[in-house]
């Protein structure tokens, strides 16, 4: 079975401050996890993706991850935070147990980022 | 490339109506999806298609009917609308090529 914790219900970050938006993960293969951005009434844009390749993931606008198996981690990080940033972030988990294209995708609960002027 | 499209934006049914709720994808996806999100909650997947022709039950199925007729189109039945299903809806995409879904806007649905 799979699991995604999102420590952080809600974030806030001074703008050009960095940002860390943590995750933490449970699955029994190999995972593939991404970060997903919801700005307010919009629906979910993929924001970045580990599929098994290098460790330190680059994504888009800036933010990047990097996936620790030694600590189940895939936290989000970007090093200057700016106002467009406001949304509601979701790291997800999909284990590689299930047959390509049955891939059930777990979500976190998500982290609010606010960005403060 | 107008991507995934969901039909409507909005919707207001009373306890007991029925309704479609359409999904739309341009991109020649074999894969479709679709979720439900709560406040606190996440999405959680209701129903999933893997190609034309062919539908199977998420984790949260119950009260949903699905169809998957044309390869670009996904359909999402409420037969009796119950005020637990007031949710927002998203239907997603993804290519067997690809580890990523791609979502709609969502449809947001009260039920009174």
């Amino acid at each position: 079975a799979q699991s995604v914790t999102q420590l952080d219900s809600h974030v806030s970050v001074s703008e050009g401050t960095p940002v860390l938006l943590r995750c933490n993960y449970s699955s029994s293969y190999s995972p593939s996890l991404f970060w997903y951005v919801q700005h307010p009434n919009k629906g979910l844009q993929l924001l970045l993706k580990y599929t098994s390749a290098a460790t330190l993931v680059k994504g888009i606008n800036g933010f990047e991850a990097e996936f620790k198996k030694s600590e189940t981690s895939f936290h989000l990080t970007k090093p200057s935070a700016h106002m467009s940033d406001a949304a509601e972030y979701f790291c997800v988990v999909s284990d590689a147990e299930f047959d390509f294209g049955n891939e059930k995708l777990t979500f976190g609960t998500g982290t609010r980022l606010t960005i403060i002027p | 490339n107008a991507g995934v499209t969901q039909t409507p934006k909005f919707r207001v049914l009373k306890t007991g109506q029925s309704m479609t709720l359409l999904c739309a994808q341009d991109m020649n996806h074999e894969y479709m999806y679709w979720y439900r999100q709560d406040p606190g909650m996440g999405l959680r997947l209701i129903h999933y298609s893997v190609g034309e022709g062919t539908t199977a039950k998420g984790e949260v199925p119950d009260g949903y009917n699905v169809s998957r007729l044309k390869k670009q189109n996904f359909l999402l039945g409420l037969e009796s609308a119950a005020p637990s299903q007031t949710s927002v809806y998203f239907c997603a995409s993804m290519s067997s090529g690809s580890m990523a879904q791609y979502f709609g806007p969502g449809t947001r649905l009260t039920v009174l």
